[in-house]
């Protein structure tokens, strides 16, 4: 049962635009959710969170938007560039539980220049 | 060492035998984590470590599988009779804390089993 879904696999997008990365997830108890990005070869690093108290968090060209009613939240990249092509991992947790994520599929976002 | 290490980087094994994957974590964290990321898939959750605290071992997929930290500091999970959907990319990540945003992962072990 896939808790944290990320149902497209893929997204491109020109250098510049906006990239839009979406999360769906099914636990209602989830109320903590990051985004990780990874390259090939290398381990996920940690871009960007939100409480779910919050509607939305900002970090430079990064924002997160979180909608609790549609447990959605989505990753906003603005404006993209070439080296933001990488895998994204949306993840969630439950505060209060041990600090175990759990993950979605991923999606892979090339940025064409 | 500044980062999460990991060893090897790459495995092949044949179906039956046992593997040995290690980590050393951080210097100073206190949580521990083993992931997996088969293909096409999202990191699944194995096991965590937590100081002295019994680790959870909710995710370990059969009891094929072991994880231990000695010392609190380096980890080795290790695999029994080993099949080829074991296959997988095992990643393990620390942290100093409790808090999300301090996981860092090291870049992982590639197992194949032939």
């Amino acid at each position: 049962d896939q808790q944290v879904k990320q149902n497209s696999p893929s997204l491109s997008v020109q250098e510049g635009r906006i990239s839009i990365l979406n999360c769906d997830y099914t636990n209602s108890m989830f109320d903590y959710f990051l985004w990780y990005k990874k390259y090939p070869a290398e381990g996920p690093t940690f871009l960007i969170s939100i409480s779910s108290i919050k509607d939305k968090n900002e970090d430079g060209r990064f924002t997160v938007f979180l909608n609790k009613s549609a447990k959605h939240l989505s990753l906003h990249i603005v404006p993209s560039q070439p080296g933001d092509s990488a895998v994204y991992f949306c993840a969630a947790s439950i505060t209060g539980a041990n600090s175990k994520l759990t993950f979605g599929k991923g999606i892979t976002l090339s940025v064409r220049p | 060492g500044a980062g999460v290490s990991q060893s090897p980087s790459n495995k092949v094994t044949e179906k039956g035998k046992d593997v040995e994957l290690r980590c050393d974590p951080i210097s100073g964290h206190t949580a521990l984590y083993w992931y997996r990321q088969s293909l096409g898939q999202g990191l699944e959750f194995l096991i965590y470590f937590q100081g002295n605290s019994a680790p959870d071992k909710s995710g370990l997929p059969s009891d094929r599988f072991s994880a231990e930290r000695t010392g609190g500091s380096v980890s080795t999970l290790t695999i029994q009779r080993t099949q080829q959907e074991d296959s997988a990319v095992y990643l393990c990540a620390s942290s100093s804390d409790r808090g999300f945003y301090g996981y860092t992962f090291g870049s992982g072990t590639r197992l194949t089993v032939v």
